[in-house]
């Protein structure tokens, strides 16, 4: 069985500081590891991915993950937020079959 | 390109009815998969079609089902619907080759808002 973990379940910050939001999975097969995120009133927006290659990887609006398999981890990062990046962050693990599982989410609020 | 589009986007019933909720996928892509949102529960997988074939299914009883049509549109059914059906059904639609085994990105839609009283 897989499972997502996202350990922080809301985040506040101010303007300009840096972001980091914790994932952990669990599965014993290949992965491909996402990030989507769910701005307010709108739909779920991949933000990354990861399917192979280099581990860190850079996404849109500034983001990036970095995959460290020895710790099936997949933390997201930025490093200066924007009132903007005010909205959910969720973590999903990729299986056989198109299936993802998701992490909780976090919400992140971002301080003007 | 036009995005994954649902329909209806708000849809309210009684305990008991059932409901049909319709998706179509991004042009070109063969896969569709639908998703469960609620604040308890959180995004859950309840099954993927492609090339008009269910390839997955997550833990919902059997009063959840789907099907895919030849142009790749889904549209999924829940009868007898309970209270605790109420959520957010996400669709997404992915490009995916025939046999493919691992998950593609996958693009989401607006989402139907069911709310069963």
């Amino acid at each position: 069985a897989q499972s997502v973990s996202q350990h922080n379940h809301h985040v506040i910050l101010s303007e300009a500081a840096s972001l980091e939001l914790g994932c952990n999975y669990s599965y014993g097969g290949t992965v491909n590891l996402f990030w989507y995120v769910q701005y307010p009133g709108q739909h779920l927006q991949l933000l990354l991915k990861y399917f192979s290659g280099d581990p860190l990887v850079k996404g849109i609006k500034g983001f990036e993950a970095e995959f460290i398999k020895s710790k099936f981890s997949f933390n997201l990062r930025k490093p200066s937020v924007q009132w903007s990046d005010t909205a959910e962050y969720f973590c999903a693990l990729g299986a056989a079959g198109n299936k993802l599982t998701f992490g909780g989410g976090t919400r992140v609020l971002v301080k003007p | 390109k036009a995005g994954v589009t649902q329909t209806p986007r708000y849809l309210i019933k009684t305990r008991g009815q059932q409901v049909t909720l319709s998706c179509s996928p991004i042009s070109g892509h063969r896969s569709v998969s639908w998703y469960q949102q609620t604040p308890g529960q959180g995004l859950q997988f309840l099954f993927e079609y492609f090339s008009e074939t269910q390839r997955n299914k997550g833990n919902f009883p059997g009063r959840f089902s789907g099907r895919q049509f030849s142009n790749s549109r889904s549209e999924m059914n829940v009868s007898t619907l309970e209270l605790g059906d109420s959520a957010l059904y996400l669709c997404a639609s992915s490009l995916v080759a025939s046999g493919g085994e691992q998950a593609h990105e996958q693009y989401f839609g607006p989402g139907t808002r069911l709310t069963v009283t």
